[in-house]
């Protein structure tokens, strides 16, 4: 298995751009995560699916952000305007369960690390 | 409203010797942890986890401990080996929270 794939690896934007971050899921996991690395806040959680279902996206930092989880195989993370302040790594990971406690391990994407100017 | 508290940024060991993480949590309503483990330029991969059932759990080098009463979790490795150099990770799985993280060097 390829493990989790994200694209792109690397992303420099100007300031007001919309920024796409893809993420492809293990075959056959049934919830997938969005993280966020700052220095600040360290790595936080966005927003999480089950089933292609988002189920809390109390992490997401404002409505600028949105996700979707079109099928079990896809899924995306837009920013719409970027700001300076977005400029993070983005991991996605992904889970065979789908209890927010399941005692599963969570696999992650080498993630997408962006620079918004 | 950090949960999950690694109080030490950093940690220098020398190769061979012991390495010692620590991590405290509050308000917990699952007391299940898990340490991940990072590389520079990669996601976070998991390394060794512990549940409420017990106190220890071990897997090689990697030695898991809990304290529930006093609500800290500790990861030693022994002995360190420079592929340990990391930046490790606490989290508490029922809130999906991770700690901030403790750089790991282990020296020649």
């Amino acid at each position: 298995d390829a493990g989790v794939i994200q694209s792109p690896r690397h992303e420099v934007t100007e300031m007001g751009q919309e920024v796409t971050l893809r993420c492809k899921p293990i075959s056959g996991h049934n919830s997938l995560f969005w993280y966020r690395q700052t220095m600040m806040r360290g790595l936080e959680l966005l927003i999480y699916f089950n089933n292609n279902v988002p189920i809390d996206d109390s992490g997401m930092p404002e409505d600028r952000f949105s996700a979707k989880m079109p099928n079990a195989s896809f899924s995306t993370l837009k920013i719409q305007p970027s700001e300076p302040r977005d400029s993070a790594v983005y991991f996605c990971a992904s889970r065979a369960g789908i209890y927010r406690g399941n005692q599963e391990t969570q696999y992650f994407g080498p993630g997408t690390r962006l620079l918004v100017l | 409203d950090q949960q999950v508290k690694q109080n030490s940024p950093s940690l220098s060991v020398q190769e061979g010797r012991i390495s010692i993480l620590n991590c405290d949590y509050t308000n917990s309503m699952f007391d299940y942890f898990l340490w991940y483990k990072k590389y520079p330029a990669e996601g976070p991969t998991f390394l060794i986890s512990i549940s409420s059932i017990k106190d220890k759990n071990e897997d090689g080098r990697f030695t898991v401990f809990l304290n529930k009463s006093a609500k800290h979790l500790s990861l030693h490795i022994v002995p360190s080996q420079p592929g340990d150099s990391a930046v490790y990770f606490c989290v508490n799985w029922g809130k999906l929270q991770f700690g901030a993280g403790t750089q790991v060097v282990v020296t020649p």
